[in-house]
């Protein structure tokens, strides 16, 4: 069953610090990995993709990672701001028709 | 580039009436839009494909009958929730693939917050 599965489910971190969001995936046949930054109420906004052959990409202050071997993901966030506090969503495009799978998401708060 | 906008963005209504909700790729022509519907703390989850001049596709479980999806132009689609009930309320969403070389990214809608009361 393809499945993107996230976490932690919450998380609460101060303004200025770092933080990491994982993301494992079960989805075949692969075709790229996107995370996305939803505030509360709003549509979500990609931050990054990546095909089966990058293993990092940045867009400022995120980093994302791809292991496709182990089927893992990652987004890093450097030097947190209280903008950054909204949900961040693993999604997965698989199939050739790209067919999207998302994640639950990781709702991030970040506290001045 | 690449935006996509919904209207309304909220809406109240009572059980029993009709409601429809407009997407619009505003800078860019999108063959093919989705729909998504989006329950409080849980993710998005995927209605139907939306394909200019054709009937859309429905994922199982949706009802065709009572989400009624109209792509007449390569600019707008429409969904419309048919005699809406008080556990149609949920935040719909609906994204659009992006123009040219960029079909591969859905660039997504902010959202209607519908309310049936």
């Amino acid at each position: 069953k393809n499945q993107v599965e996230q976490s932690p489910q919450s998380l609460i971190i101060l303004e200025g610090k770092n933080c990491t969001l994982q993301c494992n995936y079960t989805v075949s046949p692969f075709s790229n990995l996107r995370w996305y930054k939803q505030d509360t109420g709003r549509g979500p906004v990609s931050l990054t993709i990546m095909t089966f052959s990058e293993n990092t990409k940045s867009n400022g202050r995120y980093t994302a990672t791809l292991d496709a071997d182990t089927k893992q993901s990652s987004l890093h966030i450097t030097a947190s701001q209280l903008s950054d506090s909204a949900s961040y969503i693993c999604v997965v495009s698989w199939g050739n028709y790209n067919k999207l799978i998302f994640g639950a998401g990781t709702r991030l708060a970040v506290h001045p | 580039g690449a935006v996509v906008s919904q209207h309304p963005s909220r809406v109240i209504c009572k059980s029993g009436t009709s409601v429809k909700i407009e997407c619009r790729s505003l800078d860019f022509q999108a063959t093919t839009m989705f729909w998504y519907r989006q329950f409080p703390k849980q993710s998005l989850m995927l209605m139907a494909t939306s394909n200019e001049g054709s009937k859309a596709t429905y994922e199982q479980g949706v009802e065709k009958d009572k989400f009624l999806i109209n792509h007449a132009s390569l600019t707008l689609s429409t969904l419309t929730v048919t005699s809406a009930h008080p556990e149609d309320s949920s935040f719909y969403i609906c994204s659009a693939n992006g123009g040219g070389r960029d079909t591969d990214t859905q660039y997504f809608g902010p959202g209607t917050r519908l309310t049936v009361l």
